[in-house]
C-alpha cells in the first residue's frame, strides 16, 4: 500500500526558533500534498495545498509567511514554521495524493510539535 | 460553515456493546466522496472507508458496518461487539469536488470502550 511518511515524528524548540517538517511519499508519486493541524482534542484543519513545482495555496486565515511549504519534489513536501511561538504547538499531519488519481490521498503519521 | 456535523462527542460503552457514530454532511455537489478515518491515541489517522456519492449501498467490513443515507444526508458508522482496541477518535470527512483532497473533517468522537 501507499506509504506516507514525516520527519521528525516530534520536535520540541525554543519560542523563536524555525522548525522544518518533511512529508515524503515513500512508493509513489504525489503531485499534490496537504498539510493538516490538529490542536488538541480537536479536529483536523486543512493549512494549506502543496502542489510540486509551484507555490502552496493557503486557507484562510493561515499566515503564508508563518508556514513556509514547499513542494520541490513528486515525492517530498516541507513545511517550515517560522519564528515558532507557543501558540504554534500542534500536531501537524500530511496527506499526499497519488499523481493522476484525485479522489484519493495517503496520511503521514503527524508530527507532535511543542514549542517552550 | 461546518460542513460536516458529528454530534456525539464522546461514547462510552462496555466491551462487547455496540457503538454507532452518527455523521450528517452538507453539500450542494452531486459527486462528493465520504470518508472514516480512526484516530487512536498514537495519533496516526487510520483510514476506515471512503464512499462516493452514487453508491448508496451499505457496507460491512467485519465488525465495522456504515449506513449512507443520502436522503437525510448522513453517513453513519456502526461498530459492532466492540472491544477495547476500538478505543479511539473516530472522524467523518467530506470530499467535494470544486476542491478534491481538500477533507472536511468533522469534530470526531470520542470512542472508549471499557473491559
Amino acid at each position: 500500500g501507499a506509504v506516507v511518511s514525516q520527519h521528525p515524528s516530534w520536535v520540541i524548540c525554543k519560542s523563536g526558533t524555525s522548525v522544518k517538517i518533511e512529508c515524503r511519499s515513500l512508493d509513489f508519486q504525489a503531485t499534490t500534498m496537504f498539510w493538516y493541524r490538529q490542536f488538541p482534542k480537536q479536529s483536523l484543519m486543512l493549512m494549506a495545498t502543496s502542489n510540486e513545482g509551484s507555490k502552496a495555496t493557503y486557507e484562510q486565515g493561515v499566515e503564508k509567511d508563518k508556514f513556509l511549504i514547499n513542494h520541490a519534489s513528486l515525492t517530498l513536501s516541507t513545511l517550515t514554521v517560522t519564528s515558532a511561538h507557543p501558540e504554534d504547538s500542534s500536531f501537524y499531519i500530511c496527506s499526499a495524493q497519488i499523481a493522476g488519481v484525485p479522489d484519493t490521498q495517503y496520511f503521514g503519521p503527524g508530527t507532535r510539535l511543542t514549542v517552550l | 460553515a461546518q460542513k460536516v456535523t458529528q454530534a456525539q462527542t464522546e461514547i462510552s460503552v462496555v466491551e462487547k456493546e455496540d457503538v454507532t457514530l452518527d455523521c450528517v454532511y452538507e453539500t450542494r455537489d452531486t459527486t462528493y466522496y465520504l470518508f472514516w478515518y480512526k484516530q487512536p491515541p498514537s495519533g496516526e489517522l487510520v483510514f476506515l472507508i471512503r464512499r462516493n456519492s452514487f453508491d448508496e449501498q451499505n457496507e460491512i467490513s467485519g465488525r465495522y458496518s456504515w449506513n449512507f443515507q443520502k436522503s437525510t444526508s448522513s453517513f453513519n458508522f456502526t461498530i459492532t461487539a466492540s472491544q477495547v482496541v476500538d478505543s479511539a477518535v473516530y472522524f467523518c470527512a467530506l470530499d467535494l469536488t470544486d476542491s478534491w483532497g481538500k477533507l472536511q473533517f468533522g469534530a470526531g468522537t470520542q470512542v472508549v470502550v471499557t473491559p
